[in-house]
């Protein structure tokens, strides 16, 4: 099977935009959490989609949104970029009834 | 916010050496996982012990689990140049929903040639 892929590989932005991430679980996985990595705050769970319904959300603010689509690809938006939303962004699948999350290779925001 | 600490943040040994590195974390889990990552990339996923399992063994990987220390160690034996990359423990807990994983702060595990 193929992994977890995320598109773009890199983005630079400035402060003010908005972005969007995307992210394609592997076959048959329905779950699609997305992370954020930054070397200050480490690895923060930002949110989780189970069939196209947000089912857990991290602490971040809502300028942070995501939605999952019926082939379970899920993208993820921010808007109003703030340097601080320099990071990886880690998108991870997991089978029904599976515990292991699977990341795909990440997305890499810059914010100038 | 972290669930918990990593130690040491930072490791180098030689090849052929075995590194062990800890895990602590801070409620009562479900499961705890281990992860890698070379130089900023994905994730990749190493092993998963569940909270009534105390030990689990995958190829040259040793994972122990202490829930009434709330402390994991996985050990790498005859570690390789290409072992080289953070490692994280990773902990799905009850209070957090089973599909959101609390991350450790990492270990750094640098093996010399």
């Amino acid at each position: 099977k193929a992994g977890v892929t995320q598109t773009p590989r890199y983005l630079i932005k400035t402060r003010g935009q908005q972005v969007t991430l995307s992210c394609s679980p592997i076959s048959g996985h329905r779950s699609v959490s997305w992370y954020q990595q930054t070397p200050g705050q480490g690895l923060q769970f930002l949110f989780e989609y189970f069939s196209e319904t947000q089912r857990n959300k991290g602490n971040f603010p809502g300028r942070f949104s995501g939605r999952q689509f019926s082939n379970s690809r899920s993208e993820m938006n921010v808007s109003t970029l703030e340097l601080g939303d320099s990071a990886l962004y880690l998108c991870a699948s997991r089978g029904t009834a599976k515990d292991t999350q699977y990341f795909g290779p990440g997305t890499r925001l810059t914010v100038l | 916010s972290q669930q918990g600490e990593e130690d040491p943040q930072a490791l180098s040994i030689q090849e052929g050496e075995n590194a062990t590195m800890n895990c602590s974390y801070k409620t009562s889990i479900n499961n705890l996982q281990w992860y890698r990552q070379n130089s900023g990339r994905g994730l990749v996923h190493l092993i998963l012990i569940r909270s009534n399992e105390r030990e689990k063994h995958s190829g040259r990987l040793r994972v122990t689990l202490d829930t009434s220390k709330k402390s994991s160690s996985l050990l790498i034996t005859a570690s390789r140049a290409a072992d080289t990359a953070s490692y994280f423990c990773a902990t799905d807990a009850p209070h957090t929903g089973r599909r959101a994983l609390t991350f450790g702060s990492g270990t750094r595990l640098q093996v010399q040639p």
